[in-house]
């Protein structure tokens, strides 16, 4: 198993350009979430899933824009990039709904927006 | 929603010594409660786990203990060695009910072991 993989993992965008955060797991997982990680803030949640057809915010999603098609598949979507939203994103993945079991991450995207 | 505070946000230890990580929570009804550690560039991983039916739990040199009258719980690690350098992130279930939340992160405790 190749367990829960992200792509790209650096992309430099600049104000106003958009771009999708690829995310696909092969652990039949229901429950998929983004995160993202700044310096000192921890790990927000942007947003999650709790299975194929089925999204909803989490605590930061402004911004941000997802959609689960498939079980494997959680894309997150930067409409129109901002500085602010530099950071390392976080895909991740967990067999139990609630996110109450063990949390499997990707290996991190780290965007910077100029 | 729930609102998770994590102290110290650095703590050096001599090697060979203990370490203390604690956390506090807001949501009554979370009940689950997990300890991330994260090496430098690397992604968070789990290490240790407890749910509010259990006080204690102990995995070799780290344990949990959890205190839901007061609404915190710690990360101990015993007998430190340098390979346990690494940010470590406290997390909370909030209550679910009918859907699913996510979890909620403290901010990080960054551990120093000194050589």
């Amino acid at each position: 198993n190749a367990g829960v993989t992200q792509t790209p993992k650096f992309q430099v965008l600049k104000t106003g350009q958009s771009m999708t955060l690829q995310c696909a797991q092969d652990m039949n997982h229901e429950y998929m979430s983004w995160y993202r990680q700044d310096p000192g803030m921890g790990l927000r949640l942007i947003h999650y899933s709790v299975g194929a057809g089925i999204t909803d915010q989490g605590e930061v999603p402004n911004g941000y824009n997802v959609s689960r098609s498939t079980t494997e598949d959680f894309p997150l979507r930067l409409l129109s990039a901002a500085p602010s939203q530099t950071s390392v994103y976080f895909c991740a993945s967990s067999y139990l709904e609630g996110a109450a079991g063990e949390l499997f991450f990707g290996e991190g995207s780290r965007l910077t927006v100029l | 929603g729930e609102n998770v505070e994590q102290h110290p946000s650095t703590l050096s230890v001599q090697e060979g010594d203990s370490a203390v990580i604690k956390c506090t929570y807001s949501d009554s009804a979370s009940n689950y409660f997990p300890w991330y550690k994260q090496e430098l560039g690397k992604r968070p991983q789990l290490i240790i786990d407890i749910r509010s039916n259990v006080g204690e739990k102990k995995d070799q040199r780290i344990a949990v203990t959890l205190n839901k009258t007061a609404k915190h719980f710690s990360l101990h690690i015993t007998e430190t060695q340098p390979e346990d350098s690494a940010v470590y992130f406290c997390a909370a279930s909030p209550h679910s009910g009918g859907g699913a939340d996510g979890l909620t992160f403290g901010k990080g405790t960054h551990l120093i072991i000194q050589p």
